[in-house]
């Protein structure tokens, strides 16, 4: 099964307001990336939290990482229609050498509306 | 600078036939990792490759196979093609050091692959 689940599985907002999206997994990690996806597109790097980090900023994107409870959460503040897209959490398995494959969540599909 | 090229981006197949995918990385780029997105499934790893050797594998059957060029560029092939084989195939090279574990960098993806089988 995928490392990572994430809810709500689609989010709609209008513009102006702030995106929430959750993020849990079931493994030792060290470190989560959030991705981005436009339809039928590939994906597009966001954000990259350590194990060792609780929360990082990027622009209007606030990351942050709870490792006691296995769960990350992305905030997408002031959203934008242009923000509509499917969100990903990407999680590597802290393991022995040459196991370090990045595991996809679930996905949210955000939809902004102007 | 040059992103990642996929190639062809959209192809369609009956059962039974076989496919190779070709994906050209960012010049630095080592590692290329390959995925299968579907409806149904999401993106599932099928495999990454360094420096031409493959060092890990997702659970896909053995009609999936890939390899990599001294160039870095990379091929997928699946043969005996299924209907469920429909996807969009997506590669992902990595700048990486090939050091050990825990040190796993972006992913930069190309457009992707969409296959069809009918």
């Amino acid at each position: 099964s995928q490392q990572g689940e994430e809810d709500p599985q689609a989010l709609s907002i209008q513009e102006g307001e702030n995106a929430t999206m959750n993020c849990s997994y079931k493994t030792s990690i060290n470190n989560l990336q959030w991705y981005r996806q436009n339809s039928g597109r590939g994906l597009v790097h966001l954000i990259l939290i350590r194990s060792n980090e609780r929360e990082k900023h990027s622009g209007r994107l606030r990351v942050t990482l709870d490792t006691s409870k296995k769960s990350s959460s992305l905030l997408i503040t002031a959203s934008r229609a242009a923000d509509t897209a499917s969100y990903f959490c990407a999680t590597d398995f802290r393991a022995t050498y040459n196991t370090d494959k990045l595991i996809f969540g679930t996905g949210t599909r955000l939809q902004v509306f102007p | 600078k040059a992103g990642v090229t996929q190639t062809p981006r959209y192809l369609i197949k009956t059962r039974g036939q076989q496919v190779t995918l070709s994906c050209s990385p960012i010049s630095g780029h080592r590692s290329v990792s390959w995925y299968q997105q579907t409806p149904g499934q999401g993106l599932q790893f099928l495999f990454e490759y360094f420096s031409e050797t493959q060092r890990n594998k997702g659970n896909f059957p053995g009609r999936f196979s890939g390899r990599q060029f001294s160039n870095s560029r990379s091929e997928m092939n699946v043969s005996t093609l299924e209907l469920g084989d429909s996807a969009l195939y997506l590669c992902a090279p990595r700048r990486t050091s090939g050091r050990a574990a825990g040190d796993t960098g972006e992913l930069f993806f190309g457009e992707g692959s969409r296959l069809t089988v009918l």
